[in-house]
């Protein structure tokens, strides 16, 4: 199972939107509504920002939303801020009922 | 409040075999499925398995299919993942989750992360 597609680093001023994108295949991420999204801030365990594709776990700021199309799932930041710089992977369940996830991406925010 | 610790940072030998434990406290263990995920230094996150603590069952990458073994207590709420034939790549953060599986997946309690080092 390779790895889902994620640019390595996406940047933003403070106040800005920016998007992830996350590219898989029609036997993950396409083929069902079961991709969350985790940040990870330097040497800590990551963290669930966003379950089946688009909703927040308690606690998660609506700064974050997800959203699907095809093979790709998205992660938008809105009004980013400073406390957003992080690392954010994508994860998806698959057809062999293993899950994989992203090559991760690095957000700057400048 | 819900929490999985996770066992002391392990140094071993090429060839060698570790066992990670991970327990779990103020939720019912067998309502959530562990994954064990790990990150190499400077690297992203890898998925290794999962297991089932109410039945048992578990579901392994194929990458890891012949070297790993993930096993559960239940009576003291504990997980655990067993690597055998160590080699230096496998120096690397692991990490246990909780995740409740069914209709809402996703890992939404993770562990401290343990620390296995491979080294002669």
């Amino acid at each position: 199972q390779s790895a889902l597609t994620q640019p390595a680093s996406v940047s933003g001023s403070p106040g800005q939107s920016i998007t992830i994108s996350c590219t898989g295949t029609s036997s993950d991420v396409g083929g069902y509504n079961y991709v969350s999204w985790y940040q990870q801030h330097p040497g800590k365990a990551p963290k669930l920002m966003i379950y089946n594709v688009s909703n927040r776990p308690s606690g998660v700021s609506n700064r974050f939303s997800g959203s699907k199309s095809g093979n790709t799932a998205s992660l938008t930041i809105s009004g980013l801020q400073a406390e957003d710089e992080a690392d954010y992977y994508c994860d998806s369940y698959t057809s062999s009922g293993a899950y994989v996830f992203g090559t991760g991406t690095k957000v700057t925010v400048l | 409040q819900v929490q999985l610790v996770q066992s002391g940072t392990e140094v071993k030998k090429p060839g060698a075999s570790v066992k990670v434990s991970c327990k779990a406290s103020e939720y019912t263990f067998t309502d959530y499925y562990i994954h064990w995920v790990r990150q190499a230094p400077g690297q992203g996150l890898e998925w290794m398995g999962w297991i089932n603590p109410k039945s048992g069952g578990t579901k392994y990458a194929q990458k890891f299919q012949d070297w790993v073994t993930m096993t559960r207590d239940t009576s003291i709420s504990t997980a655990y993942m067993a690597l055998s034939r160590l080699r230096s790549d496998d120096t690397a953060v692991y990490y246990c989750a909780r995740d409740p599986g069914g209709s809402s997946p996703g890992m939404d309690v993770w562990g401290p992360g343990t620390t296995v080092t491979v080294s002669s």
